[in-house]
């Protein structure tokens, strides 16, 4: 079974410009999380969807941040325009359904740098 | 709000031997379920072990088991014969039922010396 698949794995912008972070998550999974892990933090959930309907985005920075799941399936995650704080690893993941019993599986993740 | 707070930072073992993580957390729901998750070096995360609240029983994974005192709203990890490929950031992380986020602590490092 191929895992949680995200793209590209490094990225170094400049402040002020604008990012796009992709996410294929494994096949079958309704639910999609992107999580936000600054260096030395544990991951903090940013917007959790439920096939292409967000669940959840209560700690997602809607000024700048936006995200989406086209067909319930891929989903992308922008930032503009792009801060220093938005330095950090973007983690996604996905689990068969919502609820207790779902493992969520993480990505490998993408290192963004804002410079 | 949930917190979860792992108050060590850095851990490290001999390989072969045992170590143990803190995990306590603070809420005041009463159904909630308790997770660790290794994420090694490569970065990808993954889960060791799940705890649910309503279990007294303490949960086993293999070398990997916890101590859960409600009461005191502690959740331990202990590693059991050290293997060089536990080193990772372990995470401590806690998820209530009704809308199933998980709240993550800072994490602590785990270093196994041959």
């Amino acid at each position: 079974e191929a895992g949680v698949a995200q793209s590209p794995r490094y990225k170094i912008i400049e402040k002020r410009q604008s990012v796009a972070f992709w996410c294929n998550p494994i096949s079958g999974h309704a639910t999609l999380y992107w999580y936000q892990q600054i260096l030395g933090q544990g991951p903090k959930l940013l917007i959790q969807f439920q096939n292409n309907g967000v669940v959840d985005d209560s700690q997602l920075p809607k000024d700048r941040f936006s995200a989406e799941r086209l067909k319930g399936v891929d989903s992308t995650l922008k930032i503009q325009p792009a801060k220093l704080e938005d330095s950090a690893v973007y983690l996604c993941a996905s689990s068969l359904d919502r609820g207790t019993l779902y493992e969520q599986y993480f990505g490998p993740g993408t290192r963004l740098t804002v410079t | 709000a949930q917190t979860v707070t792992q108050s060590q930072p850095e851990m490290s073992v001999q390989e072969a031997e045992t170590v143990t993580l803190s995990c306590t957390y603070d809420t005041s729901e009463n159904n909630y379920y308790l997770f660790w998750y290794k994420q090694p070096p490569s970065r990808q995360m993954i889960l060791v072990i799940r705890q649910e609240a309503y279990k007294q029983q303490n949960a086993t994974e293999n070398r990997f088991s916890v101590n859960f005192q409600k009461a005191a709203k502690s959740f331990s990890l202990k590693i059991s014969d050290s293997q060089l490929g536990d080193t990772a950031m372990y995470f401590c992380a806690f998820m209530r039922a009704p809308d199933y986020k998980l709240s993550f602590g800072a994490g602590t490092t785990v270093t196994v010396r041959a």
